[in-house]
């Protein structure tokens, strides 16, 4: 089974909207994080936002927030009042694990492609 | 902070060649450092978690003698393609998290990549 699923391929979206990224997770652990990477074209990914499991508050960043729904295994992504330069591809990820020594990979999902038309 | 430099951004060999890549922790140190491959158009793969002071651990299917790594130190691990093909031709991007906050909730902290093609 697929430990991380994006359905959206690619979205399209008018300038200053708002704009929601869907992500649904898999994992029996207790302890996991989830977490939004940014990527545009020139291939560097961007840390946006992170969401711990035992977070009971949904994670914000700026215009980032996380909308986390632990019992439908759920962490979509909003980016509120959209800009051209939101235009990238955007992935969920997860980091499964209890222990602290820092060797938990990161396991991503197949992305989406967010286009912001002007 | 928590820069991690990668270089070279790209690279272009001949078939046959090795290539390495290194990956370096600017303003942290990390007992591990992962090296993903990532194909046009699709998502990031892990290929191998690099260890500082031991064996790397690669995941399936991932030759262990065709890509090198070595982790000499808590800032450094480098990734050497050996004979490579063209179809070793992808982009592989290595990431860290600083050792004092290492930790299940920690993100990792991505280089810029190296975009590898094989001639």
């Amino acid at each position: 089974a697929q430990k991380i699923t994006q359905t959206q391929p690619g979205m399209f979206v008018q300038e200053k909207e708002a704009v929601t990224l869907d992500c649904t997770y898999d994992t029996s652990d207790q302890s996991y994080g989830l977490f939004w990477y940014k990527q545009p074209s020139s291939g560097e990914m961007i840390f946006l936002i992170y969401q711990g499991s035992y977070d009971e508050q949904n994670a914000t960043e700026g215009r980032y927030s996380l909308n986390f729904q632990k019992a439908r295994k759920s962490a979509n992504l909003v980016i509120s009042a959209s800009q051209l330069g939101d235009s990238a591809m955007y992935f969920c990820a997860m980091r499964e694990g209890i222990s602290n020594f820092g060797n938990e990979k990161l396991t991503f999902g197949t992305g989406t492609r967010l286009t912001i038309i002007p | 902070g928590a820069v991690v430099s990668q270089h070279p951004s790209r690279v272009i060999c001949k078939s046959g060649t090795s290539v390495k890549i290194e990956c370096r922790s600017l303003d942290f140190q990390a007992t591990t450092m992962f090296w993903y491959r990532q194909f046009p158009k699709q998502s990031l793969m892990l290929m191998a978690t690099s260890n500082e002071g031991s064996k790397a651990t690669y995941e399936q299917g991932v030759e262990k003698d065709k890509f090198l790594i070595n982790h000499a130190s808590l800032t450094l691990s480098t990734l050497t393609v050996t004979s490579a093909h063209p179809e070793d031709s992808s982009f592989y991007i290595c990431s860290a998290t600083p050792l004092a906050v290492s930790s299940y909730n920690s993100p990792l902290h991505f280089g810029n990549g190296t975009r590898l093609t094989v001639t």
